[in-house]
């Protein structure tokens, strides 16, 4: 099915223990998009890519760094993982433009300990 | 700093009943709002979307209404269903922005009781 597809689902961390998200997808989308979702924030936007070869920041880069590997992928790290980063992170791919309407991962539900 | 503030946090409303969710703004430059709608263990997906120039947009049992001079706009979900208990997310961006990035609101948990 055509989609965006993340990897893994779900993952346990010890704090200081580094891993990468990895994200993509199959519909030729130019822009991609990492998110953390926690309970009374909403959808906070950490990187995104707006077209291939460019990445930038959003409102919570700090701990986190990004990779867009090709127009299909765009892969989150966390080079030392603490408890505050315990969350659900979501990536999301878009046709360019947001009013297109953003693709939505099924998520990684990452804890630290 | 949160640019798009939602309210209430949760709602719970009775089957046939109207559910409404509001949200506000701060930055006038945003130009295109739309909503989501999130199930439990999935990612959110686009549920209806408005444009400042219009000051509301039905589609189904679900409708945007929009007041630019308040900044405000607010997601009414007509007959509600126990199939329309989810998490609901209004969102904004500046359309003609090259990046696409959207803000989210807080996050609004509908639960509707049969």
């Amino acid at each position: 099915n055509a989609g965006v597809t993340q990897t893994p689902k779900f993952q346990v961390l010890k704090t200081g223990q580094s891993m990468t998200l990895q994200c993509a997808q199959d519909m030729n989308h130019n822009s991609m998009y990492w998110y953390r979702q926690d309970p009374g924030m909403g959808l906070r936007l950490i990187y995104y890519s707006a077209s291939e070869g460019t990445t930038d920041k959003g409102e919570v880069p700090n701990g986190y760094n990004v990779s867009r590997l090709n127009k299909r992928e765009f892969s989150l790290r966390l080079e030392s993982a603490a408890p505050s980063q315990t969350s659900v992170y979501f990536c999301a791919s878009s046709d360019r433009l947001a009013n297109y309407g953003y693709t939505f991962g099924s998520g990684t539900r990452l804890t630290v300990v | 700093q949160q640019q798009v503030k939602q309210s209430p946090q949760s709602l719970i409303v009775q089957k046939g009943g109207i559910s409404i969710i509001n949200c506000a703004y701060e930055n006038t430059a945003f130009d295109y709002f739309p909503w989501y709608q999130q199930f439990p263990g999935k990612g959110p997906a686009l549920l209806i979307a408005i444009r400042p120039d219009v000051s509301e947009k039905k589609e189904g049992r679900f409708t945007i209404s929009f007041n630019k001079s308040a900044k405000q706009f607010s997601l009414h979900i007509m007959d509600s269903q126990p199939g329309d208990s989810a998490t609901y997310f209004c969102a904004a961006s500046i359309g003609s922005s090259n990046t696409g990035k959207l803000i989210f609101g807080q996050g609004t948990t509908l639960q509707v009781k049969p």
